[in-house]
């Protein structure tokens, strides 16, 4: 399983774009990255999920570069309600191994006024 | 659908009591896991299952943890004895047939565990 490295935590201001990068240097061929946010004394809510250049929904991006070792997960005008912890996730989902799929530390997010 | 039920919400028990914690999967879902969050370990996989069969549980911290899938709506997992150290938050989650998903993990709002 790849190895994800983001950052602890992140501040922003409302309105702002929130940008969370997470390296996967070694991400395998069939691996896929997805995103999770959990908001407190609840369980991670799936955001986004892609395998390269650029995945968009109605709550976020998700940028992957060519060589995928790393992505970026795009918040855009973020607001109070999006403080949360964020998880960057990498593995294959092709195989019966993708349910060990572990969370790692995750990216505190912290929104204000 | 109500999505992903645990039960209880929270519990307080004394060292060397048994816990059991449940959890209702989404109806239809064939996969089932378990995780534990500290803020020390973060969210750990203990378990999942596939179709009622467990398929990894390399996570399960030791011998006074197990975890049970009678059939497709209804799932356990038990401590005995429970420990201090089993103190955290306990969560279950539940994945539909993977070739039809992106692999979208569906959690329940997790169970606090307190032992004293």
């Amino acid at each position: 399983l790849a190895k994800t490295t983001q950052p602890i935590s992140m501040d922003s201001y409302e309105g702002q774009e929130v940008n969370i990068t997470c390296s996967h240097n070694n991400i395998a061929t069939n691996d896929y990255i997805t995103w999770y946010q959990q908001f407190p004394s609840q369980g991670p809510r799936f955001i986004i999920q892609g395998y390269k250049t650029k995945v968009t929904n109605e709550v976020a991006s998700l940028f992957i570069p060519a060589d995928r070792k790393s992505s970026t997960l795009s918040l855009p005008r973020v607001s109070l309600s999006d403080t949360a912890v964020y998880y960057c996730l990498v593995g294959d989902m092709t195989t019966d191994s993708w349910g060990k799929l572990q969370f790692g530390a995750g990216t505190q997010v912290v929104v204000t006024p | 659908d109500a999505g992903v039920i645990q039960s209880p919400r929270h519990e307080v028990t004394e060292m060397g009591q048994e816990v059991t914690l449940r959890c209702k999967p989404i109806s239809g879902h064939d996969y089932l896991f378990w995780y534990r969050q500290t803020m020390m370990r973060g969210l750990e996989l203990l378990i999942y299952f596939n179709n009622n069969v467990p398929i990894d549980d390399s996570g399960m911290p030791e011998d006074r943890f197990s975890a049970k899938m009678p059939n497709a709506s209804f799932s356990t997992l038990k401590i005995q004895p429970s420990e201090p150290r089993d103190s955290a938050v306990y969560f279950c989650a539940s994945s539909p047939e993977r070739r039809s998903n992106t692999g979208e993990l569906f959690f329940g709002e997790g169970s606090r565990l307190t032992v004293l």
